[in-house]
């Protein structure tokens, strides 16, 4: 079975700062990785994946996420953040060519000050 | 149109009562869960089910049912609701061909037992 671990149930950060979200996975075979983001009051809504190919992946809004196979990590990344990027952010894990059931992360609140 | 609906969005109920949760979805998926949210524990698997015959458990599908109407409606049962179910309620579709990986959420019900 597969687990995620986000390291940081909370990252206050100034606007324009540069902000990294951590996440770990644990898993014995090939898995896709998924950052989610809930702002306030609505459902998850899919920021980025990782399925295959590069190892970086990028969202629209700015947000990347690399996947590193040795650290089993897919930290998530966001070079200068807006009040916008306020919310929270969920680390998911599937199997590849499984049941495609994700195991979620307990989720990181970032809060971003002016 | 929002793609998945849940009605309703906020519902206050005492200790004992019957609550049925109700989720509707307009993007043809075949497969649809239930999660709850509470702080801090992120998203928990309640049910899922992979086609309108299939019903599976989740991790915590103690003191739920389910039903699945038809491709569209999966419904979420508390039979006699306990203060320690309140939490925020996600219903998520997932398709399974073209991006059979991402989920898609609704906007959640909260639901409050006292």
């Amino acid at each position: 079975a597969q687990s995620v671990t986000q390291l940081d149930s909370q990252v206050p950060v100034f606007e324009e700062a540069p902000v990294e979200l951590r996440c770990n996975y644990s898993s014995s075979v090939s898995v896709y990785l998924f950052w989610y983001v809930q702002y306030p009051n609505q459902g998850l809504q899919l920021l980025l994946k990782y399925l295959s190919g590069s190892t970086l992946v990028k969202s629209i809004n700015g947000f990347e996420a690399e996947f590193n196979k040795s650290q089993t990590s897919f930290h998530l990344r966001k070079p200068s953040v807006h009040i916008s990027d306020t919310a929270e952010y969920f680390c998911a894990v599937s199997k590849s060519g499984g049941s495609y059931i994700p195991t979620f992360g307990r989720g990181t609140s970032l809060i971003v000050h002016p | 149109d929002a793609d998945v609906t849940q009605t309703p969005r906020n519902r206050i109920t005492k200790t004992g009562k019957r609550i049925m949760l109700e989720c509707s979805q307009t993007k043809g998926h075949d497969r649809m869960y239930w999660y709850r949210q509470d702080p801090g524990l992120g998203l928990r698997l309640i049910y899922y089910s992979f086609d309108v015959k299939d019903i599976n458990k989740g991790e915590i599908s103690d003191g739920y049912s389910v039903s699945r109407q038809a491709q569209a409606k999966f419904s979420l049962s508390l039979e006699s609701a306990i203060p320690n179910q309140t939490a925020l309620y996600f219903c998520a579709t997932q398709g399974i061909g073209g991006s059979p990986d991402t989920q898609y959420f609704g906007p959640g019900t909260r639901l409050t037992v006292l």
